[in-house]
């Protein structure tokens, strides 16, 4: 059980165009979602966290207009890299928890974004 | 001081050595503590949870000290495919969903 599913696994695009990344809990409701990224070996960064049916709570210094989030039922929420540019290649990871009380999280597998 | 501290690493030891990550935390507010293991390239996957009362599964045990602020993860007989690296979690501080990663300790276990 708690599955989490990211679509696509990897992705190249150009300069200045804008990237869709999909979340998806399989088989739990998610509540609460969250949104990574992480450098090649670097911790992993919060960018966000998104709550279904409700606007994304940013970390400082994430440009909320740059990476849109939309967390439109309990089984997915997206994240939308605008006017993509060579620095923001990364590993984007999201994870959700299963429930109200839970802080356990389950993470999808993650999506390597290749801007050329 | 960072919120979540841990050794770096990496941490090289023969096959069949026990080893042991230690992780320190600033917030003594916080309510939950995870392990979670990450492989080069890949996402994190949820290790075990630590108690108060310490857990064990199988070769790992997991304990939580309050009074110094810190958890540990102790592995035994370590196996060539527990080279990884581990990541200490911390959250609910002020009933906060929102979680803080340690920086991750590799470890390397050798033939």
């Amino acid at each position: 059980g708690a599955v989490v599913s990211q679509h696509p696994s990897w992705v190249i695009c150009k300069s200045g165009t804008s990237v869709k990344i999909e979340c998806r809990s399989l088989d739990f409701q998610a509540t609460t979602m969250f949104w990574y990224r992480q450098f090649p070996k670097q911790s992993l960064m919060l960018m966000a966290t998104s709550n279904e049916g409700s606007k994304a709570t940013y970390e400082q210094g994430v440009e909320k207009d740059k990476f849109l989030i939309n967390h439109a039922s309990l089984t997915l929420s997206t994240l939308t890299v605008t006017s993509a540019h060579p620095e923001d290649s990364s590993f984007y990871i999201c994870s959700a928890t299963p429930g109200l009380y839970s802080y356990e999280q389950y993470f999808g597998p993650g999506t390597r974004l290749t801007v050329t | 001081r960072k919120e979540v501290e841990q050794d770096p690493g990496p941490f090289n030891v023969p096959e069949g050595a026990t080893v042991a990550f230690n992780c320190t935390y600033s917030n003594s507010a916080s309510q939950s503590f995870f392990w979670y293991r990450q492989d080069c390239r890949k996402e994190p996957k949820l290790l075990m949870s630590v108690y108060s009362s310490g857990n064990e599964d199988g070769r790992f045990t997991a304990q939580l000290n309050r009074a110094s602020q810190y958890i540990s993860l102790l592995i035994r007989d370590s196996k060539l495919s527990d080279s990884a690296t581990y990541l200490c979690v911390v959250n609910g501080a002020g009933g906060s969903y929102i979680p803080t990663f340690g920086r991750g300790t590799s470890l390397i276990v050798h033939p």
